[in-house]
């Protein structure tokens, strides 16, 4: 059964710091990797997807790397905001399955 | 997102009744999922749809069940509601499925259901 963690639970940082969020998985057989943000009591938006296939996408301020050999995944977020404020999810999928991790909740401060 | 919502988005109900949650979508995507999130479990699959009168279960569905007769209409049905129920509901979509595929999964707002 596929699990994903990421680490850390939660981070705050000072406004304008580079930061890094962490994702692994277990099972390296996935079609994809996507990155998620939530906001408090608010849906799902993507961020970026990657393909199994593929080894890192950009987005403005946003990088996502897919190791998949190792099962890691890295979201890099360059120049924090207070706006980029929120829950980051990564998820898995395979099969007909997304699997998620539980989150990051990060904090940046003015 | 425009393309897909969720009704209704808040709502209260007994336990022992039955509750329909609607999720629908204008974007003509074959897949649909319907996930629920809790508190130390994340995002967990119910059900999923593959085609109009094609769905599967996942992760969770006991207690749950999933009806489309259309394309753009994906239904999640509790029979009988119960406390464990109580969660946020997210339905998602995604154009295609499989190895290589470049569409993700595009997510609604959720529906929030207490089961009191």
């Amino acid at each position: 059964k596929q699990e994903v963690t990421q680490i850390p639970a939660a981070l705050s940082v000072p406004e304008g710091e580079n930061l890094v969020l962490n994702c692994s998985f277990t099972d390296s057989a996935i079609y994809n990797l996507q990155w998620f943000r939530q906001d408090p009591g608010k849906g799902l938006t993507s961020l970026l997807l990657i393909q199994s296939s593929q080894r890192e996408q950009t987005s403005g301020r946003l990088n996502a790397s897919l190791d998949k050999s190792s099962g890691r995944s890295t979201l890099y977020i360059a120049a924090s905001q207070p706006g980029d404020s929120a829950t980051y999810l990564c998820a898995v999928t395979q099969d007909n399955d997304m699997r998620f991790g539980a989150g990051t909740r990060l904090t940046v401060k003015p | 997102d425009a393309g897909i919502t969720q009704s209704p988005r808040h709502k209260v109900t007994e336990t022992g009744t039955p509750v329909t949650l609607r999720c629908h979508q204008t974007e003509n995507h074959r897949y649909m999922y319907w996930y629920r999130q809790d508190p130390g479990h994340g995002l967990r699959l119910i059900h999923y749809s593959y085609g109009v009168k094609d769905t599967d279960k996942g992760e969770v569905s006991d207690g749950y069940s999933v009806s489309r007769s259309k394309t753009e209409d994906f239904l999640l049905t509790l029979e009988s509601a119960t406390s464990s129920q109580t969660s946020v509901y997210f339905c998602a979509i995604s154009e295609s499925q499989g190895r290589g595929t470049a569409y993700g999964y595009t997510f609604g707002s959720g529906t929030r259901l207490t089961v009191v």
